[in-house]
């Protein structure tokens, strides 16, 4: 079946330090998405990639969809204490499979 | 406009117990489903419908049944509890599916099996 494979599982940086998850999946994908997690809470819907190659920005944070549809990766610029959270990747081929997502900590 | 709610927020149950996590949505979305995050393991399917009347099996459904009778409802049977099901379960549905849109989630309900 679909693995979605997503690296690294955590990541702590001080507070002004860039960060990036890495999600990988076996096969070819119709559709990712990215979610966020606040410690203690429920995943929060952050972006939706669909075109091969495509990058998308929402303020400080970078989303981009491989050429081949097969992985994808969220940057952080300049990580604020705001951004704690666990981040998963979901790839879609009719069902969403989620990565095990990364945890990110800020040091403030 | 609640979005999807799910009860109990907490439960505690003896090994061998039954009992239903509710979830309800009102934004008439057609796709509904559960999922249980465990430490270290992301979030894993458990069961999943594509509309009212139909449900099919996620990653992980052994131990749990589901039913889909209206839109709105998606409820979550454990028949006999057993610690390995402790965990935290959430619900989610969108607009189409299931891979197509995006998942909105309830707040979720932690179980403890002891």
């Amino acid at each position: 079946g679909q693995q979605v494979m997503q690296i690294p599982q955590y990541q702590h940086v001080q507070e002004g330090e860039d960060f990036t998850t890495y999600c990988n999946s076996s096969t070819t994908l119709s559709n990712i998405q990215w979610y966020k997690q606040r410690p203690g809470g429920h995943p929060v819907f952050l972006i939706q990639l669909v075109k091969s190659g495509e990058v998308k920005k929402q303020k400080r944070l970078t989303f981009q969809f491989g050429e081949a549809k097969k992985n994808s990766s969220l940057h952080i610029t300049a990580t604020q204490t705001t951004d704690v959270g666990t981040y998963f990747c979901g790839g879609s081929n009719y069902k969403l499979t989620f990565g095990k997502g990364t945890l990110l900590t800020v040091n403030p | 406009n609640a979005g999807v709610t799910q009860t109990p927020k907490f439960q505690v149950l003896k090994t061998g117990q039954s009992m239903t996590l509710q979830c309800a949505q009102d934004m008439n979305h057609e796709y509904m489903s559960w999922y249980r995050q465990d430490p270290g393991m992301g979030l894993r399917l458990i069961h999943y419908s594509v509309g009212a009347g139909i449900t099919d099996q996620g990653e992980v459904p052994n131990g749990y049944n589901v039913s889909r009778s209206t839109t709105e409802d998606f409820p979550l049977r454990l028949l006999s509890a057993a610690p390995s099901q402790t965990s935290v379960y959430f619900c989610a549905s969108s607009s189409r599916g299931p891979g197509a849109n995006v998942l909105t989630f309830g707040a979720g309900s932690r179980l403890t099996v002891l």
